[in-house]
């Protein structure tokens, strides 16, 4: 079965915290993306990756391909940051985005 | 330019009625994607597009939901009838090119089905 498995499920944080959320598939992918999603409900991505490591702000983003595992790092955390985390993968040979069930971020003040 | 753009926001309708979603995608996509979100079942993908034409459906849920794009710039989610087991937020997104590309979320409609 291919899965995408997302921990933790709840990450309670102080501001200033260094956070990391983790993310594990089952078979190979073409891309993963990192999505934000807010309170408010709307859905914006953060970074697509096949290989390596990007850097967007206090954000970064890595991917093993052969350990088949990306993580998500958020440097100097802030309320603001506070937010749902999903990972979505495509799967080799598709064009589809397959779902994490998301992290749950709240960063106190 | 706007974003994705779809309406209504929130749609509040009883067991039985028809629910029309409409989605205006970002100009110059070439794909776009019908999501619903749930508390239980999380982000899944319905049915997506590309060049007007569905190629992936397999995604919705039962005979009672239909995804149209009769051109660039527009596409519908049709629910009829509605059941209460349908009350999700559903997301339309669009992308460029390649379902690998980064994709473009719109802000959602919350439906509510009594």
């Amino acid at each position: 079965k291919n899965e995408v498995e997302q921990s933790p499920q709840n990450l309670t944080a102080q501001e200033g915290e260094f956070i990391t959320i983790n993310c594990s598939y089952s078979v190979g992918i073409s891309a993963l993306h990192w999505l934000q999603q807010h309170p408010g409900g709307g859905i914006v991505s953060l970074f697509m990756l096949s290989s390596g490591k990007k850097k967007h702000g206090r954000l970064i983003a890595t991917i093993n391909i052969q350990e088949k595992h990306s993580s998500l790092h958020i440097t100097a955390s802030h309320p603001r940051d506070s937010a749902v985390y999903i990972c979505a993968v495509i799967w080799n040979g598709s064009e589809k985005l397959v779902f994490g069930k998301g992290t749950k971020l709240t960063v106190n003040p | 330019d706007a974003g994705v753009i779809q309406s209504p926001r929130h749609e509040v309708t009883e067991m039985g009625q028809e629910v029309t979603l409409r989605c205006k995608p970002i100009s110059g996509h070439d794909y776009l994607f019908w999501y619903r979100q749930t508390m239980m079942r999380g982000l899944e993908l319905l049915i997506y597009f590309n060049n007007n034409v569905p190629i992936d459906d397999s995604g919705m849920p039962e005979d009672r939901f239909s995804a149209k794009m009769p051109n660039a710039s527009f596409s519908t989610l049709k629910i009829q009838p509605s059941e209460p087991r349908d009350s999700a937020v559903y997301f339309c997104a669009s992308s460029p090119w390649r379902g690998g590309n980064e994709q473009y979320f719109g802000p959602g409609t919350r439906l509510t089905v009594t």
